[in-house]
């Protein structure tokens, strides 16, 4: 039962352009989310959050949207570099616990 | 460096050694968190401290694994008789509140 889905398993982006990330996620009780980056042999690195109370959040190339009626948030890169290919997670917590439900995760590709 | 580390970074065992994994959190982080990533997948949640309390196991985590977390700083995942099915990367994280957690490089533990 994956409760937190990322369909798109890679994507590739020309550099510039803006690179659009997606997850769905099933579980309601979901109310804060994460997205990590990851290159190989490393561990994830943490991009980028947003709470159930806010439908975006923005940190400088990065952009976060959140729309809970479709439980589905986004991650916008813009615009994207080549340093930005890797693979990205979503991952979901539930309010006051600890655990995250991570995505399998998308390969993000960005072209010179 | 103020990361989370761990050691060791790679581990080749034989089926049926035990092994033995080390993770330093971010020296304020009274969370500690164990994921396991397998190829393909996103990490997955083995085992929760809060502080030497280690409060949440998931049923991933069989009774040939064990963790502590003397002192609430360092922690220790031990496997006894690997298995080729434990093959993985096994992922530390800390974290200060329930939000964002930040990971280590992971320890990639090869059973053969």
């Amino acid at each position: 039962d994956q409760q937190v889905k990322q369909n798109s398993p890679s994507l590739s982006v020309q550099e510039g352009r803006i690179s659009i990330l997606n997850c769905d996620y099933t579980n309601s009780m979901f109310d804060y989310f994460l997205w990590y980056k990851k290159y190989p042999a490393e561990g994830p690195t943490f991009l980028i959050s947003i709470s159930s109370i806010k439908d975006k959040n923005e940190d400088g190339r990065f952009t976060v949207f959140l729309n809970k009626s479709a439980k589905h948030l986004s991650l916008h890169i813009v615009p994207s570099q080549p340093g930005d290919s890797a693979v990205y997670f979503c991952a979901a917590s539930p309010s006051g616990t600890y655990k995250y439900i991570f995505g399998t995760g998308t390969r993000l590709k960005v072209l010179a | 460096d103020t990361g989370v580390s761990q050691d060791p970074r790679h581990k080749i065992t034989k089926r049926g050694q035990n092994v033995t994994f080390r993770c330093d959190p971010i020296s304020e982080h009274n969370r500690l968190y164990w994921y396991r990533q397998t190829l393909g997948q996103g990490p997955e949640f083995l085992t929760y401290f809060q502080n030497e309390a280690q409060l949440e196991k998931s049923r991933l985590l069989s009774d040939r694994f064990s963790a502590e977390r003397p002192k609430g700083s360092f922690s220790t995942l031990e496997i006894q008789r690997t298995e080729q099915g434990d093959s993985a990367m096994y992922l530390c994280a800390s974290s200060l509140t329930t939000t964002e957690a930040f990971f280590g490089q992971g320890t990639r533990l090869t059973v053969v």
